[in-house]
């Protein structure tokens, strides 16, 4: 059964540091890789996807890499500002189409 | 993009009562779509696997009988909660498949948050 784990599961930093998040699952068949992100309260917003045979993909200041082998993804997100504040979920796609999310990185971006 | 849309996307009720959840895939045919939902300060966790025209497939520990799931159609599926209690006051969210030429690709609706007083 396929599990998925953040680290760290907190996170506070101060505007305009750079920050990365880990993300680590434990079956390596996966279709795809996917990183959203959750403000209180509301629904996902999807940041970055990263097909299987991808090795990352970026997205204005956020870049996400992906090891299938080693079941290691890191979300690296450049000069961070108090609007990034936010969850940050990781989730993998199986084959079947279903998500598995982990548990989420809160992370507070301080002014 | 495409668009999935979750109605209501607020509800709250009295014990007992059984409350409809609606997912619709506004411009795309989609043949699969999930459930899931997400207690406070945790994650999101599958509840069903909707299949058009077929019946849900329910993940371990989800009661099929409480939680229905309907899929008539390629662009709505609902899930009715029976018989609501406190402990079922969650965030639904759904999620619609469809596949583009060769890729597959999902859409999340923005969640429907259920309270039962």
């Amino acid at each position: 059964k396929q599990e998925v784990t953040q680290i760290p599961a907190a996170l506070s930093v101060p505007e305009g540091e750079n920050l990365v998040l880990n993300c680590s699952f434990t079956d390596s068949a996966i279709y795809n890789l996917q990183w959203f992100r959750q403000d209180p309260g509301k629904g996902l917003t999807s940041l970055l996807l990263i097909q299987s045979s991808q090795r990352e993909q970026t997205s204005g200041r956020l870049n996400a890499s992906l090891d299938k082998s080693s079941g290691r993804s890191t979300l690296y997100i450049a000069a961070s500002q108090p609007g990034d504040s936010a969850t940050y979920l990781c989730a993998v796609v199986n084959y079947g189409q279903n998500f598995v999310f982990g548990p989420g990185t809160r992370l507070s971006v301080l002014p | 993009g495409a668009v999935v849309s979750q109605h209501p996307s607020w509800v709250i009720c009295k014990s007992g009562t059984s409350v409809k959840i609606e997912c619709r895939s506004l411009d795309f045919q989609a043949t699969t779509m999930f459930w899931y939902r997400q207690f406070p300060k945790q994650s999101l966790m599958l509840m069903a696997t909707s299949n058009e025209g077929s019946k849900a497939t329910y993940e371990q520990g989800v009661e099929k009988d409480k939680f229905l799931i309907n899929h008539a159609s390629l662009t709505l599926s609902t899930l009715t909660v029976t018989s609501a209690h406190p402990e079922d006051s969650s965030f639904y969210i759904c999620s619609a498949h469809t596949r583009e030429r060769t890729t597959d690709t999902q859409y999340f609706g923005p969640g429907t948050r259920l309270t039962v007083l």
